[in-house]
């Protein structure tokens, strides 16, 4: 149980365009998830706290306008990343929990994007 | 300014051979938890500790918490090539929030 689907898996973007990234958790509700980025041979940075029915919370230095995120169901989470610049690319991942308290964090597989 | 302080952060050994990696903490976390990651892959739960002095074991690998809850270690024993990953440990914070330390690479040659 507990599984976490992010789509796409890679994506290449002109500068200048939009993505949108998908997070679902496809067997449990999830009332938050996170949003983190991973540059080549380094960790995880939380970018965002992605909150059912409101605003979703930003990290320190995370431009909000740049990154919106939209969590209008249970299931489901997007990080669109708007007007992007190849500095924008990175490896995005999500994560969300059915109980955090009680259950460790999932995974998405990540997406790699790609701004040129 | 990262919190957990990882070490080392590479590792490469023979198949065989054992392995330890380090987790300090500046601060006291709900809980803390290790991870592996894989390339373009998400990372993966290895292991939850909560209290202080525990010990678990999965297989080949032993967590352990040190009594002040500050900090931990992961150590592999007889490693194999299907142990060569990115090993992450990641506090918990009361707002449930991950804090990931900056990983180890490891490498097991066959």
């Amino acid at each position: 149980g507990a599984v976490v689907s992010q789509h796409p898996s890679r994506v290449i973007c002109k500068s200048g365009t939009s993505v949108k990234i998908e997070c679902r958790s496809l067997d449990f509700q999830a009332t938050t998830m996170f949003w983190y980025r991973q540059f080549p041979k380094q960790s995880l940075m939380l970018m965002a706290t992605s909150n059912e029915g409101s605003k979703a919370t930003y990290e320190q230095g995370v431009e909000k306008d740049k990154f919106l995120i939209n969590h209008a169901s249970l299931t489901l989470s997007t990080l669109t990343v708007t007007s992007a610049h190849p500095e924008d690319s990175s490896f995005y991942i999500c994560s969300a929990s059915p109980d955090p308290s009680n259950y460790g964090y999932t995974f998405g597989s990540g997406t790699r994007l790609t701004v040129v | 300014t990262q919190l957990l302080e990882q070490s080392p952060q590479f590792l490469s050994i023979q198949e065989g051979e054992n392995l330890t990696v380090y987790c300090n903490s500046s601060s006291v976390f709900s809980s803390l938890q290790w991870y592996r990651q894989e390339p373009g892959e998400g990372p993966v739960l290895l292991v939850t500790v909560v209290t202080g002095g525990e010990v678990k074991k999965l297989k080949r690998l032993t967590f352990q918490f040190g009594d002040a809850r500050k900090d931990s270690s992961l150590h592999i024993t007889a490693a194999q090539p299907g142990d060569t990953g990115l090993y992450l440990c990641a506090g918990v914070g009361w707002d449930y929030k991950l804090s990931f330390g900056a990983g180890t690479t490891v490498t097991v040659r066959a």
